[in-house]
């Protein structure tokens, strides 16, 4: 069955440099995560969208921004990197059901180093 | 914060005890559900209960969830050294996702 898919898998910057990943969901998924795991942490959400719109928004820095295009795949924009922003980043996808009661269904994550 | 909590923090056993995590939260949720990652690698998802379930079944995986005192509990039984890594749960509410500080899990062979 496809997975989510992630690229980069592994991208190395250097502070103030930008970075773009890509996540791109299951099929027929039209809501994407975004979250950022740092060395030795539980994940954190950054923000997600459904359908191309953003829904909700978390712990994300304003350097960062994201968005959703009409193949439902999204990207998130990093600028201005900044060294503790090497994390690994994983998105995930999931079917809007009523209620909200769908599972989230994770790539395998872009690993950012920032030197 | 909505940010369930986990304990233990670390779980040592032997190949073919069972392994018991448990998980609490603060708010109300619409579902919780558990995922395990192994060192530096993606989350997997494992089960998902609803708020309206008490107990879920899945291969040597039970999970249960007592929405009165805001816990649950992820059970693996017969561990295998394979079972090693991380666990997490992960409360649902609105269309956030709240993870645990996880429990890492390690069986011995």
């Amino acid at each position: 069955a496809a997975g989510v898919i992630q690229s980069p898998r592994h991208l190395i910057k250097e502070k103030r440099e930008t970075a773009t990943l890509k996540c791109y969901p299951i099929p027929r998924h039209d809501t994407v995560y975004w979250y950022q795991q740092g060395p030795g942490q539980d994940p954190q959400f950054l923000i997600s969208f459904y359908e191309k719109m953003q829904s909700d928004k978390g712990s994300i820095p304003d350097r960062f921004s994201a968005q959703q295009f009409s193949d439902y795949h999204s990207e998130l924009n990093m600028s201005s990197l900044e060294l503790g922003d090497s994390a690994l980043y994983f998105c995930a996808s999931s079917p809007i059901l009523a209620g909200a009661l769908h599972e989230q269904y994770f790539g395998p994550g872009t690993r950012l180093t920032v030197t | 914060s909505q940010q369930g909590e986990e304990d233990p923090q670390a779980l040592s056993i032997q190949e073919g005890e069972n392994a018991t995590m448990n998980c609490s939260y603060k708010t109300s949720i619409n579902n919780l559900q558990w995922y395990r990652q192994n060192s530096g690698r993606g989350l997997v998802h494992l089960i998902l209960i609803r708020s309206n379930e008490r107990e879920k079944h899945s291969g040597r995986l039970r999970v249960t969830l007592d929405t009165s005192k805001k816990s649950s509990s992820l059970l693996i039984t017969a561990s295998r050294a394979a079972d090693t890594a991380s666990y997490f749960c992960a409360t649902s509410a609105g269309n956030q996702f709240y993870f645990g500080t996880g429990t890492s899990l390690t069986v011995i062979p």
